[in-house]
Order: C-alpha cells, then sequence, then structure tokens
C-alpha cells in the first residue's frame, strides 16, 4: 500500500556510467518531483512533471533526464555521474485540489546514490 | 524569490522538556508555509501547514506552529519532547508556478536530538 515508491533504495556505482531511479506513485496525483538532498541535508527541487509534461527544470545539468511515460511514473537518468551527483533523491507527488491555496507533496523513502 | 531561514542547525533538549525549532521566512506575499520532518533514513511527512488560515496552527505529534507576520516567522514548537520526536526538521515555504502547481523550499533542515 505504499503510496510513494522508489527503486533502488541504495544505488553505488562508478564515475562515468549511467544510471536510472524509478519513482512510481497509486496514489492518482497528476504532478511528479524530484528532489535532490545533498550530504548537509539540503533540499533542493529538480523537476517536476504535470501529467507528463516538464513544468518545472531548476538549472540541472543535462546529464540528468527525467522520463514520465505516464502520470504514475517519473523515472531520473543520469549520464556520465560524477562524484558531485552522490546525493539522496527524493521523489514526490501531489494534487491540485480546485480552490485550495496548497496541495502536499507526498514524498517517497529515497534513493542514496554513491558514485565512487 | 521566497526562501527560509532555520536559525538553528542542530538543538538538543532533554526527554519531557519543551522544544522550539525556530524559522524565518522572506517573501513578497502572503506565503504557504510547512514544516516537514525527516526520521533517519526515512522519506519526508509533513507536520503541518500554514496556508493563510489560522496564525496558530496544530499538526501531529502534538506539535504546532504560530505564523507571525510582524516578525516573520513561522516557530515550531511542542510542550514536551518524547525520544520519538528525534529527527531531522524542515521550514518549509511554497510558491504557485505558472502551471498552478506548488514549487516548495527548503530551509536548511534542524537536527533536533532528545537527551533521555
Amino acid at each position: 500500500d505504499t503510496a510513494v515508491s522508489q527503486t533502488p533504495k541504495y544505488l553505488v556505482t562508478q564515475m562515468g556510467n549511467d544510471k536510472s531511479i524509478k519513482c512510481e506513485q497509486n496514489l492518482g496525483h497528476d504532478t511528479m518531483y524530484w528532489y535532490k538532498q545533498d550530504s548537509k541535508k539540503f533540499l533542493k527541487i529538480m523537476f517536476s512533471y504535470n501529467n507528463k509534461e516538464l513544468i518545472i527544470n531548476e538549472t540541472v545539468p543535462n546529464r540528468f533526464s527525467p522520463k514520465s511515460p505516464d502520470k504514475a511514473h517519473l523515472n531520473l537518468h543520469i549520464n556520465s555521474l560524477e562524484l558531485g551527483d552522490s546525493a539522496v533523491y527524493f521523489c514526490a507527488s501531489s494534487q491540485e485540489v480546485p480552490g485550495v491555496g496548497w496541495n502536499e507533496q507526498f514524498f517517497g523513502p529515497g534513493t542514496r546514490l554513491t558514485v565512487l | 524569490a521566497q526562501s527560509v531561514t532555520q536559525l538553528d542547525s542542530h538543538v538538543s533538549v532533554s526527554e519531557g522538556t519543551p522544544v522550539l525549532l525556530r524559522c524565518n521566512y522572506s517573501s513578497s506575499y502572503s506565503p504557504s508555509l510547512f514544516w516537514y520532518v525527516q526520521h533517519p533514513n526515512k522519506g519526508l511527512q509533513l507536520l503541518l501547514k500554514y496556508t493563510s488560515a489560522a496564525t496558530l496552527v496544530k499538526g501531529i505529534n502534538g506539535f504546532e506552529a504560530e505564523f507571525k507576520k510582524s516578525e516573520t516567522s513561522f516557530h515550531l514548537t511542542k510542550p514536551s519532547a518524547h525520544m520519538s520526536d528525534a529527527a531531522e526538521y524542515f521550514c518549509v515555504v511554497s510558491e504557485v508556478t505558472n502551471f498552478g502547481n506548488e514549487k516548495l523550499t527548503f530551509g536548511t533542515g534542524t537536527r533536533l536530538t532528545i537527551i533521555p
């Protein structure tokens, strides 16, 4: 009954490799997000998709390419991994509710990426 | 652009004593403000939210926060700390993008340690 799930939970890889992280939500939400949390716990949004369309791209290197095959999935592909990509990546989803000025974002458990 | 500043990176309190986690915000208009909690190796969970209704907001697990416009503050409090409160706490401000969805900006986090 997991609401937002991510795979894998841990990912250890060498510099220069290409890797993907998958995210799925079973909440029926229209909007999904990727956040990066660095070693100092600072969380920053990377991307947001609404109904499979990219709506937020926060100056993330183009080595990072999000892909949304359907509105329940938002995968993150990273090319040519660098040491600085080591972080915890969180997926989240939300649903716009008409008349409500905010939409709660539900977060996945995170994927800890370590680049050696 | 909106931002939040968490004034303490680390707070330690004894079990049973009050908790105060400080947050100041910067916004050009009435913001929506949130507190999220992250337990070790877990995802983020919404504690409480302020969205221009009552200025004193009650959340889960006995936490509450007061929105003070004159002080641009949104401090998180709890009357009596419990061991299970040990976690990282994030103050968050949101803005609505041109597409109508939420973009969250996180503070740098405050690690709360509970002393037995």
